[in-house]
């Protein structure tokens, strides 16, 4: 199976501040990777996918990149609804796996 | 409104069953591989099982923890998606989560809200 690893596994910032969080393959995914975003009770949200597409209605404070086995995915300008738990998935073979999440919390 | 709308999660004691339901509304689910995700409380997601599209002939894939328990199928008389657990045990439960590829593509685009199983005596 294709390990996933994010790092932070939590960070705090304040808004206004541009926040990279990172996920590495145990091994080559291609562009096959997928970040969402998740708020407390809630579902998941789709934010990108391979690798660096921004899914439809997403802000464009968001942007992701990487190939391969190390993707990274910047938020600009943090904004007070940008607070949530953040996963990357990879789809390149099954089992698709995720990240252990990194959760973004307020300063 | 395109969304999904899971239902059917409760309580059950370990070694019973439970089937799930979800609902598609606003597109055709036949068109689209669908998968079930579930998150344990307080825990990550974790992938449970895919079927392909009717194009691909809705054949399945399964997480090693849940294959041979759990049984992905449609429902093309009324646009749904059913995910049957047996034997189930207290790892099983979670928060399931069905969820919809893009159109011709293989990645999540669409989440339902949810429902929680647990399994518990």
């Amino acid at each position: 199976d294709i390990q996933m690893t994010q790092s932070p596994s939590s960070v705090s910032a304040s808004v206004g501040d541009r926040l990279t969080i990172t996920c590495r393959a145990s091994q080559d995914v291609g562009n096959s990777l997928a970040w969402f975003q998740q708020k407390p009770g809630k579902a998941p949200k789709s934010l990108i996918y391979g690798a660096s597409r921004l899914q439809s209605g997403v802000p464009s404070r968001f942007s992701a990149s990487g190939s391969g086995t190390d993707f990274t995915l910047t938020i600009s300008s943090l904004q007070p609804e940008d607070f949530a738990t953040y996963y990357c998935q990879h789809h390149k073979s099954y089992p698709l796996t995720f990240g252990g999440g990194t959760k973004v919390e307020i300063k | 409104e395109v969304q999904l709308e899971e239902s059917g999660g409760g309580l059950v004691q370990p070694g019973g069953s439970l089937r799930l339901s979800c609902a598609a509304s606003e597109f055709i689910l036949s068109d689209h591989y669908m998968d079930w995700v579930r998150q344990a409380p307080g825990k990550g997601l974790e992938w449970v099982g895919r079927t392909r599209n009717k194009a691909n002939s809705y054949t399945t894939e399964y997480a090693a923890d849940v294959k041979g328990r759990f049984t992905i199928s449609r429902d093309d008389s009324n646009n749904s998606l059913h995910l049957q657990m047996n034997s189930l045990n207290i790892d099983d439960t979670a928060v399931y989560y069905c969820v919809r590829n893009a159109k011709g593509d293989y990645y999540f685009d669409l989440w339902g809200q949810g429902t929680l199983v647990t399994v518990s005596s």
